[in-house]
């Protein structure tokens, strides 16, 4: 079945250190990708997204790549800030079904000024 | 513009007892879906409902069932509850049709089974 698996946590960096959190997928057929991002005391709010091979998602200067020749979509900032500590959820979806989402286990960030 | 309230906040039940969790998804949304977070997992769908009828449903057994009302609010109810329903269950809403996958979700209601 489709599944995600994300880096384990938690992370703890610096600010302004580079952040990496990986995410491989394994899916029939073509999946969207996205990251979500769940601030303490908030719901889950999508970050970013990418919908075919190649697309780049960015936001709030988070970037992923969908990467099918590795099976990846990993998350990347070049310099975090102490509000950016947060869970982040990879996860994957196919357009034109259901809005069935497949999330990995999460990534807990903790940036320390 | 209102976002995806959910209640309770927090409940305890023990178990073989019955649960509704409610939810009332954001202005302009007729598409709800529930999911189920366990702690340190991410989270699960149990099931989706469009127009008041269920449309996709996860691998959770039949008493997990759901409803949604004429305005779009929908209900979660689960009965013969076991400890490993113990979870954060989360309600996420989306404009009908857009399969964009940009859920917008709820802070949650956190279930505890004794």
């Amino acid at each position: 079945g489709d599944s995600v698996t994300q880096m384990e946590g938690p992370v703890t960096l610096s600010e302004e250190a580079f952040l990496t959190i990986n995410c491989t997928y394994t899916a029939t057929g073509y999946p969207s990708l996205f990251w979500y991002v769940q601030y303490p005391g908030e719901g889950l709010q999508l970050l970013l997204k990418a919908t075919k091979a190649d697309d780049k998602g960015s936001n709030k200067g988070f970037e992923a790549t969908y990467r099918k020749e590795t099976t990846s979509f990993h998350l990347e900032k070049g310099s975090v800030q102490v509000s950016d500590s947060a869970v982040y959820f990879c996860a994957l979806g196919f357009q034109g079904g259901s809005e069935k989402l497949v999330f990995g286990k999460g990534t807990k960030l903790t940036v320390n000024p | 513009e209102t976002g995806v309230t959910q209640s309770p906040t927090h409940l305890i039940k023990t178990r073989g007892q019955q649960v509704t969790l409610r939810c009332s998804s954001q202005s302009g949304h007729n598409t709800v879906s529930w999911y189920q977070q366990a702690l340190g997992q991410g989270p699960q769908f149990i099931f989706q409902y469009y127009r008041e009828e269920e449309n996709g449903r996860g691998n959770f057994p039949p008493r997990f069932s759901g409803l949604q009302f004429p305005n779009y609010s929908s209900e979660l109810n689960v009965n013969a509850l076991e400890l490993d329903d113990s979870a954060l269950y989360l309600c996420a809403s989306t404009p009908g049709g857009a399969n964009t996958g940009e859920l917008f979700f709820g802070e949650g209601s956190r279930l505890t089974v004794l």
